[in-house]
């Protein structure tokens, strides 16, 4: 089955840019799409098809994507960053199935 | 305001059976697909099925498919989760997610979850 990776952490002091990966045979054919959780509540998307910014998110959230791999950038992290984020994408069989990468803990200390 | 309530989580017997609904309120239902997600007690996201506008088209997670089912009334702007055969991995917090559209993509709300606990 499809699998989408992302590094399990990232840590990045205040002010500083974090980039969180995602890879993906399927990503030169699909959009990927990120999500931020915080603890104890439901995800927020934060970016849609590769680099899009939903309105009320943040202008230092930022996304791209290039081949195999989307990336989600942080420019001048905030401690209020700190929590988990997902990628999610479909396969390329074109099914609609989706799938989320296994997540990335952001530490802003 | 888009607002999606999730109901039914409960906890079960390994084997068990269980249905899970999702009100939603805040749009025109019957204008979006609609999907479930889970995630299990301090793990990652696990996408577990979409159902059309119409309810014409479902997907599922290799992980459930043939022991769950979704639904929908369109004129009720209720979405369902049959889950039947469960296991203990399947104990999660589930949500529904709202579509951008009538065709699958991606989801832009989710609700708060219901939680599911599968253990004897």
């Amino acid at each position: 089955s499809y699998e989408l990776t992302q590094p399990p952490s990232v840590s990045v002091s205040p002010g500083q840019t974090a980039r969180i990966t995602c890879s993906g045979d399927a990503l030169p054919k699909k959009y990927a799409y990120w999500y931020q959780q915080k603890s104890g509540q439901a995800p927020v998307l934060v970016i849609y098809e590769d680099s899009k910014r939903p309105s009320g998110i943040p202008e230092r959230f930022s996304g791209s994507s290039s081949g195999t791999m989307a990336t989600l950038t942080i420019s001048g992290a905030q401690v209020e960053d700190e929590a988990d984020y997902y990628c999610y994408s479909t396969d390329s069989s074109g099914n609609h199935r989706g799938v989320f990468g296994g997540g990335t803990k952001l530490t802003v200390l | 305001e888009v607002q999606l309530v999730e109901s039914g989580g409960v906890v079960v017997q390994p084997g068990g059976s269980l249905r899970l609904s999702c009100a939603a309120s805040g749009f025109t239902f019957d204008d979006y697909t609609m999907h479930w997600v889970r995630q299990a007690p301090g793990k990652g996201l696990e996408w577990v099925s979409l159902i059309s506008w119409d309810g014409g088209s479902t997907y599922y997670a290799d992980s459930v498919k043939g022991r769950f089912t979704i639904s929908r009334d369109n004129s009720k702007n209720s979405l369902y989760l049959q889950m039947n055969s469960l296991r203990t991995e399947d104990t999660a917090l589930y949500y529904c997610a709202k579509d951008t559209a009538m065709e699958p993509g991606w989801f832009d709300y989710w609700g708060q979850g219901t939680l599911v606990t599968v253990s004897s």
